[in-house]
């Protein structure tokens, strides 16, 4: 089936020690999505990149970096984790292009706690 | 600025009784309002979308919302709650980037945990 898939599924670093999250998708979409999601909290955009091209949302912090070596993968790179860091990071995918009403397939999520 | 409201943070329904989980939303233009569903520990999962068309629309595992313009309203419903329908649920709205790149960004309300007794 073709899905989005996160890996790993949790994560611990430790305090200030970078860190790698990816995602990878089987949907062929232009589109990646990396949302931060708080506990009982909706998710929170970080960035999003439609094909190669990178779009940052401006209250992102600089801790966070992200990378798409291919159609097929995006990461997200956090260079100094903090504590207030920890949260569900959620990766999403669509099709670009004229399809404006084409909805966002979501991974599992990566739950991320920092020590 | 284009957004959503979940007015209620928890909604409880009995067994086999009807439910609604509310949304209104403010944007300009024609809005695009999806639902997404999430069980703990989970990604979002898409429910239902209303982008054009009939005001009453149908999803998966049994979910329809109703798009009211007048009352700017999209609430999710379904005629009879399982047990296993109780999770957080999104609603959100696209707010488009018409820069012909055809991306955009999501924005969600808050999230309703809907509880059904069994």
């Amino acid at each position: 089936d073709a899905m989005v898939i996160q890996n790993p599924r949790y994560q611990v670093t430790q305090f200030g020690k970078p860190v790698t999250l990816s995602c990878s998708q089987t949907l062929n979409h232009n589109v990646m999505y990396w949302y931060q999601q708080k506990s009982s909290q909706a998710p929170k955009l970080l960035f999003h990149y439609y094909d190669k091209d990178f779009n940052n949302e401006a209250d992102t912090p600089d801790n966070f970096q992200s990378r798409r070596p291919n159609t097929s993968f995006c990461f997200l790179d956090i260079r100094s984790p903090g504590l207030g860091d920890a949260a569900m990071y959620l990766c999403a995918t669509s099709r670009g292009g004229q399809g404006k009403g084409n909805e966002q397939f979501f991974g599992p999520g990566t739950r991320l706690t920092v020590l | 600025a284009q957004s959503v409201a979940q007015p209620e943070d928890q909604v409880n329904v009995a067994e086999g009784n009807p439910l609604t989980v509310k949304c209104t939303y403010s944007v300009s233009g024609n809005p695009y309002l999806f639902w997404y569903v999430q069980y703990p520990n989970r990604g979002l999962q898409f429910l239902l979308k209303y982008i054009t068309g009939d005001n009453l629309v149908k999803g998966s595992y049994g979910f329809e919302a109703e798009f009211n313009k007048s009352q700017t309203s999209f609430h999710l419903k379904k005629p009879s709650a399982l047990v296993s329908d109780s999770a957080l649920y999104f609603c959100a709205v696209k707010v488009g980037l018409y820069s012909g790149a055809g991306s955009y960004q999501l924005t969600f309300g808050k999230g309703t945990k809907l509880s059904v007794i069994p």
